[in-house]
């Protein structure tokens, strides 16, 4: 009953050198987002997918390429990470993307970009 | 754009001490507003989500309760415990957009 597993769960790189994060469901669910959390702040969203094969920019995707793999797979990418992009990134799901019901998250993945 | 305000930030309190948590959001033309629990390097776990033509709603000890016209909502915690210590979030959607909004949580302690 694993729900949303993330990877890695820690990760520290170097400015200018890239990664993907990586998100999995096993709910069948058809929508997943991608947020990252900074202290003192809510929650943002970067991106998110409607359903296997769409995506679409959130509130700051600026910096960020996502790829839709399969209905279960989700994944992040920082072509060239700043220190800036220091955070907490969570992944979640939701059956639908108009569904009433709540997302269900991650455990995160906290990355240091020095 | 929705602006999700939780205040305090921090919250102490003794065992057994029954707790309010408030959040107010700036767009009462909302779809849904939910609670999560968040606990130290952990994601968010879904508490309570209260539909837009709900009023209230309750699980065990937890009763959240939604006023848009106000553009506030409150969830109270009854007879705290040690475990009920962590971060709790509020977060809210607006009608015709599929974001999610969030506050900055408030971090509770209680005290055994």
């Amino acid at each position: 009953n694993a729900g949303v597993t993330q990877t890695p769960k820690f990760q520290v790189l170097k400015t200018g050198q890239s990664m993907t994060l990586q998100c999995a469901q096993d709910m069948n669910h058809n929508s997943m987002y991608w947020y990252r959390q900074d202290p003192g702040m809510g929650l943002r969203l970067i991106y998110y997918s409607a359903s296997e094969g769409t995506t679409d920019k959130g509130e700051v995707p600026n910096g960020y390429n996502v790829s839709r793999l399969n209905k279960r797979e989700f994944s992040l990418r920082l072509e060239s990470a700043a220190p800036s992009q220091t955070s907490v990134y969570f992944c979640a799901s939701t059956p639908r993307l108009d569904s009433n019901q709540p997302q269900h998250f991650g455990d995160g993945t906290r990355l240091s970009i020095l | 754009k929705q602006e999700v305000t939780q205040i305090p930030a921090a919250l102490s309190v003794p065992e057994g001490e029954n707790l309010v948590l408030n959040c107010s959001f700036t767009d009462s033309a909302i779809y849904n507003l939910q609670w999560f629990r968040q606990d130290p390097g952990k994601g968010l776990t879904s508490l309570l989500l209260i539909q837009s033509s709900q009023r209230e709603q309750t699980s065990g000890r937890l009763n959240a309760s939604l006023d848009k016209s106000s553009g506030r909502s409150t969830l109270y915690i009854a007879a705290s415990q040690p475990g009920d210590s962590a971060t709790y979030l509020c977060a809210v959607r607006r009608s015709n957009d599929y974001k999610l909004s969030f506050g900055a949580g408030t971090t509770v302690t209680v005290r055994a």
